[in-house]
């Protein structure tokens, strides 16, 4: 089991381009999410997915989107990237809601800088 | 709206001694509440949740916490700590009371002194 991949590890973007962020689980989980951590903020939730084609938004979805067209990926796209999308991005999977309790797994993350 | 505070932002220890980690919390109900570790440059590992039942809830590497109602905490323990636990400890708190929300505290940075 490889767990959660991400890729790539880490980006280098200037203003006003667009990348999309890759994000796979081998462990058959339905549950997926995108994740944020910022300095002194801890990690905030993007955008997150209970389903082959169902997703919904998270805490802070602006400027980003997200589809789920497999149970295994979920990509996270960047349509126009701003410095305040400098972060680094964690993708997680579960068996269950993470806010029901499910236990995520998380991949090892993504560095993105935005110039 | 829910809401997780980590009041120490940094925390030194001497290897082999007791370490305990504060978490608040803010939430109208029992919320589900997680602790969570990252080591530097990984993603983050559960060390333990809490759900229901039993207050005191055991988990990976000898960690145990303390769910106390009373004073909306869930803090972290350990009683003899190792060079290896050196790293970010996260407090979350999840509800799908309006829809999936998961969020995290600020972190806790820990340094082991030999």
């Amino acid at each position: 089991n490889a767990g959660v991949t991400q890729t790539p590890k880490f980006q280098v973007l200037k203003t006003g381009q667009s990348m999309t962020l890759q994000c796979a689980q081998d462990m058959n989980h339905e549950y997926m999410s995108w994740y944020r951590q910022d300095p002194g903020m801890g990690l905030r939730l993007i955008h997150y997915s209970v389903g082959a084609g169902i997703t919904d938004q998270g805490e802070v979805p602006n400027g980003y989107n997200v589809s789920r067209s497999t149970t295994e990926d979920f990509p996270l796209r960047l349509l126009s990237a701003a410095p305040s999308q400098t972060s680094v991005y964690f993708c997680a999977s579960s068996y269950g809601l993470a806010g029901a309790g499910g236990t995520q797994y998380f991949g090892p993350g993504t560095r993105l800088t935005v110039l | 709206a829910q809401s997780v505070t980590q009041p120490d932002i940094h925390i030194t220890v001497s290897e082999g001694a007791s370490l305990e980690l504060r978490c608040n919390y803010s939430y109208g109900a029992t919320p589900y509440l997680f602790w969570y570790v990252q080591s530097p440059g990984q993603g983050l590992q559960l060390l333990l949740k809490y759900f229901s039942g039993d207050t005191l809830v055991q988990g990976i590497k000898g960690f145990e916490a303390e769910f106390k109602r009373s004073q909306s905490s869930f803090n972290l323990r350990k009683p003899s700590v190792h060079w290896s636990d050196a790293a970010e400890y996260f407090c979350a708190v999840g509800s799908i009371i309006t829809g999936n929300q998961f969020y995290f505290g600020t972190g806790t940075s820990l340094t082991v002194i030999p």
